[in-house]
């Protein structure tokens, strides 16, 4: 079946510096990749789509890559801030009826 | 910005009881998803339902569980007789597509069966 694979410890980083986080999938040749954030208790709020002939996108500080052979995609956020601590969500889709398939999430936490 | 709306925020039933929770989706959007988020786990997909149908369901969503979309605004989760492993945040969606588009979600329903 269908599996994907965020690292489940959280990631402590210093402010200002970047934050990679990994996303590992098996089963499934997905045409796009979505990320996502939540916040305890809040629902998950998109944040970037990457299609599978996109290597990479970007959307300010935020950047996603997307290979297709490693069958893995790596989310970073540069000059990262305390408000950028929350749980981040990986999910493939299924371009026919839309479903999500989600990760089990990143936690990250910026300290100042 | 529109939004996803979902009522009530908290549901508290007994064991074997009937709940609806409801969501109103964005107001142009075509597509209206159903998730749940056990306390501390991944955000499970449930249904997904276009053209006022199911286009597709998981394996959690058994013949307990329906949808509804009885007007124009309104979608509806029904869980005839719930159980204490349905004590869950669920989680209304809507897109405009179902591919290439953006998952719009609400702020959820959290269920406590007791």
């Amino acid at each position: 079946s269908q599996k994907i694979e965020q690292n489940s410890e959280a990631l402590n980083i210093q402010e200002g510096k970047t934050a990679t986080l990994t996303c590992n999938y098996t089963n499934y040749s997905p045409a796009y990749l979505q990320w996502y954030r939540q916040d305890p208790g809040r629902g998950p709020v998109f944040l970037l789509l990457i299609r599978e002939n996109e290597k990479e996108k970007r959307k300010e500080r935020l950047k996603v890559t997307f290979d297709t052979t490693l069958k893995q995609s790596l989310f970073h956020i540069t000059a990262s801030q305390p408000a950028d601590s929350a749980t981040y969500l990986c999910a493939l889709v299924n371009s026919n009826t839309g479903k999500l398939i989600f990760g089990q999430g990143t936690t990250l936490q910026v300290k100042p | 910005e529109p939004e996803v709306t979902q009522t009530p925020s908290h549901q508290v039933t007994q064991m074997g009881q009937e709940v609806i929770l409801r969501c109103v989706p964005i107001s142009n959007h075509l597509y209206f998803y159903w998730y749940r988020q056990i306390l501390g786990q991944k955000v499970e997909f449930l249904v997904s339902f276009y053209n006022n149908e199911i286009s597709e369901k998981s394996e959690i969503f058994d013949d307990q569980f329906s949808v509804e979309r009885p007007d124009g605004s309104n979608f509806t989760l029904k869980i005839r007789s719930t159980k204490l492993e349905d004590s869950a945040m669920y989680f209304c969606a809507s897109s405009g597509a179902a591919n290439q588009e953006t998952q719009y979600f609400g702020p959820g329903t959290r269920l406590l069966v007791l």
